[in-house]
């Protein structure tokens, strides 16, 4: 199975700030990386597909780059609803589609 | 838009069965891959399987010998059995749209998901 390993783990920052979130995979997974937000409580929400594709609705703030093994998710201001915990998967080696383990963004 | 309602027992037994389906409205049903995933503090997200309206599966080498999915394409439904439960089965539940019949590459992602079920392993 293919490891997706997030960092940090958890994240605190300020409204306004720009923020990275990293995902590294176990193997190259060329560009099959896929980002979600999840809300306590709710479902997952997809964000970014292909690795850098935005989902419709998803604000501009949020981009996505990265091949092979190191992907990145960043939000470049961040506001007050993208507190929340996010999530990468692959899908390039199948089966399983595998996940990340998840970044907390938290309120500084 | 395109919705999925999930249902099933939240509350089972060691050695019991699992049972989740989830309807699916607002979409061709014959268009996607349909699948479940589950998330647990230990764990985190798992992706469990997915079926497609023909009951073609493709499962999670960890589970598969306890999993069954199953399609209803009259009522656009599809159905999760996990078999011999145990507490590592603990978790919420979801269904999910996955990746579109046609697509022959690797690009593969959950869009919606249904809200969730908790399922909780008790003696």
């Amino acid at each position: 199975d293919i490891q997706m390993t997030q960092s940090p783990s958890s994240l605190s920052a300020s409204v306004g700030d720009r923020v990275t979130i990293t995902c590294r995979a176990s193997q190259n997974i060329r560009k099959y990386l896929n980002w979600y937000q999840q809300k306590p409580g709710e479902a997952p929400r997809l964000l970014i597909y292909g690795t850098s594709t935005l989902q419709s609705g998803v604000p501009s703030r949020f981009s996505g780059s990265g091949s092979g093994t190191d992907f990145t998710l960043t939000i470049s201001s961040l506001q007050p609803e993208d507190f929340a915990t996010y999530f990468c998967q692959q899908s390039y080696s199948t089966p399983p589609i595998t996940f990340g383990q998840g970044t907390r963004l938290e309120i500084k | 838009q395109v919705q999925l309602q999930q249902w099933g027992a939240g509350l089972l037994k060691p050695s019991e069965t699992l049972s989740l389906t989830c309807a699916v409205t607002g979409v061709s049903f014959s268009s996607h891959y349909w699948s479940w995933i589950r998330q647990s503090p230990g764990k985190g997200l798992e992706w469990i399987g997915e079926i497609n309206h023909t009951g073609s599966t493709n499962y999670n080498p960890s589970l598969k010998s306890r999993v069954t999915m199953s399609v209803d394409t009259s009522t656009k439904q599809f159905s999760l059995n996990l078999s011999s439960v145990t507490a590592a089965d603990m978790a919420v539940y979801y269904c999910a749209r996955g990746r579109h019949i046609a697509v022959v590459t690797p690009i593969h992602w959950f869009d919606p998901w249904g809200q969730g079920t908790l399922v909780t392993v008790s003696s």
